[in-house]
């Protein structure tokens, strides 16, 4: 059982590069979603999923897109990379859409992405 | 909306000092409350949750009690070792405004990184 699983961890871009940040849970979770990490900033929601074919903005969805083609996948695309950009990644799951009674949220190891 | 404050740090302390981390909150509704932690080059791990007020949650020595009318959730440990060191993170959990009501979100505090010095 390997939970929620990130890939690449470390990744270089250059402005106005794309790329595709990969997520795979093997726990049939419902709910997954990706956060990203900034300095001074706790974590923020980009996007989020409650089942295969579902998918919503979050708190800072700008620049970023994604997609749920099966339960266990949930990849996150940057269009054009940008300096801002420049963070770390969490994709996060949870059996359930809704997190009463403590329902937890799993997260990867993050993915460290740096935008030149 | 909701919201989660903690003091930022870094906190430094000797080993086997007390230590606390405040966290408070502002949320409608009964939110669960949680405390990740997050090692050096490691991702977020869940250190403990409490799901109702006046709840504990405890794990690895560390504490904290859900209070409602304080809306606090601190967190606490008796002797602290330099493994310790890592960045905390207090969160509750709530319905996203985007989705409607739709789906339920974690809304984090912005960490509280913290020293131990042997």
């Amino acid at each position: 059982n390997a939970g929620v699983t990130q890939t690449p961890k470390f990744q270089v871009l250059k402005t106005g590069q794309s790329m595709t940040l990969q997520c795979a849970q093997d726990m049939n979770h419902e709910y997954m979603s990706w956060y990203r990490q900034d300095p001074g900033m706790g974590l923020r929601l980009i996007h989020y999923s409650v089942g295969a074919g579902i998918t919503d903005q979050g708190e800072v969805p700008n620049g970023y897109n994604v997609s749920r083609s099966t339960t266990e996948d949930f990849p996150l695309r940057l269009l054009s990379a940008a300096p801002s950009q420049t963070s770390v990644y969490f994709c996060a799951s949870s059996y359930s859409r809704t997190l009463l009674g403590g329902n937890t949220i799993y997260f990867g190891e993050g993915s460290w992405l740096t935008v030149v | 909306g909701n919201s989660v404050t903690q003091m930022e740090g870094p906190v430094t302390l000797s080993e086997e000092a007390f230590l606390t981390i405040n966290c408070t909150y502002t949320a409608t509704g009964y939110p669960s409350l949680f405390w990740y932690v997050q090692y050096p080059g490691e991702g977020l791990q869940l250190l403990l949750k409490a799901t109702k007020a006046d709840d504990k949650g405890s794990n690895k020595g560390f504490e904290a009690t859900y209070r409602k009318e304080t809306t606090s959730f601190h967190l606490e440990k008796g002797s602290v070792q330099v493994s310790d060191s890592a960045v905390y993170f207090c969160a509750l959990s709530g319905s996203l405004r985007y989705s409607g009501g739709g789906a339920d979100g974690l809304t984090f505090g912005k960490g509280t990184h913290l020293i131990i010095q042997p």
